[in-house]
């Protein structure tokens, strides 16, 4: 089983949208978590850390539950600059490198 | 800059050769890592350092790959013998006072075994 599972999409949205995403965490040892966004052909960046108690950051909501082990990213009105690909990240369970999900790829179309 | 860089930024080598990618991390970041990846996957961690210590390593690092952190700036990673599953993107990354999770990565080198 993998230990990152996320949906690979692609997710077609129109501008102005809401969309959530969601992934699933193996480890239940994994101690933080991280949405990291990647566009094309670059590297990742650090989009926003995940809260037991949900956090917000303007347009990006996040979640986690950990009883189940899931984790969730909802962006509200949605931008075309939004597309790309949306990583879902854990760190901890015994290793000291994140490990990441394969990715969201959403596109935003006007 | 004061970003991460790596250099090359592409490699083309023959199968069997042997290859070297240098990492430089943001300059106050204890942390590096290297991660690789390929298409349609997240990248797949593959060591750490803390300072010039290698900390750990993953399964995937086989026995053909090394990496060094000499003075616990700039870190090298070596492929010996490469071969054609070896062809993918080769990220480092560095963490700092943000902690482990806060990682910045390089732009990649990109590796194609042929």
């Amino acid at each position: 089983r993998k230990e990152v599972e996320q949906d690979p999409g692609p997710f077609n949205v129109p501008e102005g949208a809401t969309v959530a995403f969601n992934c699933t965490y193996s480890n239940s040892a994994s101690q933080s978590f991280f949405w990291y966004r990647q566009d094309c052909r670059k590297e990742p960046k650090l989009l926003m850390s995940v809260y037991s108690s949900g956090n917000e950051d303007g347009r990006f909501t996040a979640q986690l539950n950990r009883a189940s082990q899931y984790i969730s990213l909802l962006i509200r009105d949605s931008k075309l600059s939004d597309s790309a690909t949306y990583l879902c990240v854990v760190l901890g369970g015994g290793a000291d490198g994140l490990t990441f999900g394969k990715g969201t790829h959403l596109i935003i179309q006007p | 800059d004061t970003g991460v860089s790596q250099n090359p930024r592409h490699k083309i080598t023959k199968r069997g050769q042997n290859v070297t990618f240098r990492c430089d991390p943001i300059s106050e970041h204890n942390r590096l890592y290297w991660y690789r990846q390929t298409l349609g996957q997240g990248p797949e961690f593959l060591t750490y350092f803390q300072n010039e210590a290698q900390l750990e390593k993953s399964r995937l690092l086989s026995d053909r790959f090394s990496a060094e952190r000499p003075k616990g700036s700039f870190s090298t990673l070596e492929i010996q013998r490469t071969e054609q599953g070896d062809s993918a993107m080769y990220l480092c990354a560095s963490s700092g006072a943000g902690g482990p999770g806060e990682q910045y990565f390089g732009p990649g080198t990109r590796l194609t075994v042929t």
